[in-house]
């Protein structure tokens, strides 16, 4: 079945430790995205991509980096410039150039610094 | 650039009880997708209906109803016979039919944490 996959789904980072949550999908999507979740809150964006070997910053890039080499691929690194990263990270897809109506997530990744 | 709103941050509802939630959104496009989408405490994101900007119906999907009103640009979400399972965050979102723009034309809103009292 299609869909997106994300792992690990929980993830420890020590202090001073980069870490790369990867999201995968095979629905042969352009567009992918990232997704910040902090406790009761709404999703902030970080980064998207609408292409391959491109991609954009959201709302809240800093201390993030992404990288887009394959259209079913775009980890994340959370890096130790990022203060606060304890968080739920959502990716998500869509299909592009208005033909699907459809946004796709993966079930999250939830990162913790210990 | 298009934006969404969703100005009631909590709601309340008694168990078979209606409920409707709030969704304001700006954008100069005239064809676009709305959705609602359920994030229940698993944090899963579950589609719980969309609508189409061309389409004047009203999307319906069983006790689930919207009320789109498309030169007020809102969208509002109506759950009937409101169950318990129901409780969830409630998020509102914009798609632009076309591709390209800014955030890559997806755009949530803040969310709305409804509770269902037994």
């Amino acid at each position: 079945d299609g869909g997106i996959t994300q792992s690990p789904k929980y993830l420890f980072r020590k202090e001073g430790q980069n870490v790369t949550l990867s999201c995968e999908q095979n629905l042969n999507h352009d567009a992918m995205y990232w997704y910040r979740q902090d406790p009761g809150q709404g999703l902030r964006l970080i980064y998207y991509s609408q292409i391959v070997n491109d991609f954009q910053k959201g709302d809240i890039a800093e201390g993030y980096s992404v990288s887009r080499e394959k259209k079913e691929s775009f980890p994340l690194t959370v890096t130790s410039a990022q203060k606060n990263p304890t968080a739920f990270y959502l990716c998500a897809s869509i299909a592009d150039r208005g033909s699907g109506n459809t946004i796709y997530f993966g079930e999250g990744s939830w990162l913790t610094v210990v | 650039a298009q934006t969404v709103t969703q100005s009631q941050p909590e709601m309340s509802v008694q168990e078979a009880e209606t409920v409707t939630l709030s969704c304001t959104y700006d954008t100069s496009e005239s064809d676009y997708y709305l959705f609602w989408y359920k994030q229940p405490p698993s944090r899963q994101m579950i589609l719980v209906i969309r609508q189409e900007a061309y389409k004047q119906q009203n999307a319906t999907e069983n006790r689930f109803s919207v009320n789109f009103q498309k030169a007020a640009k809102s969208f509002s979400l109506k759950i009937s016979d409101s169950q318990l399972g129901d409780a969830a965050m409630y998020f509102c979102a914009y798609r632009s039919r076309y591709y390209g723009g800014s955030q890559g034309n997806l755009i949530f809103g803040k969310g709305t944490k409804l509770s269902v009292k037994p």
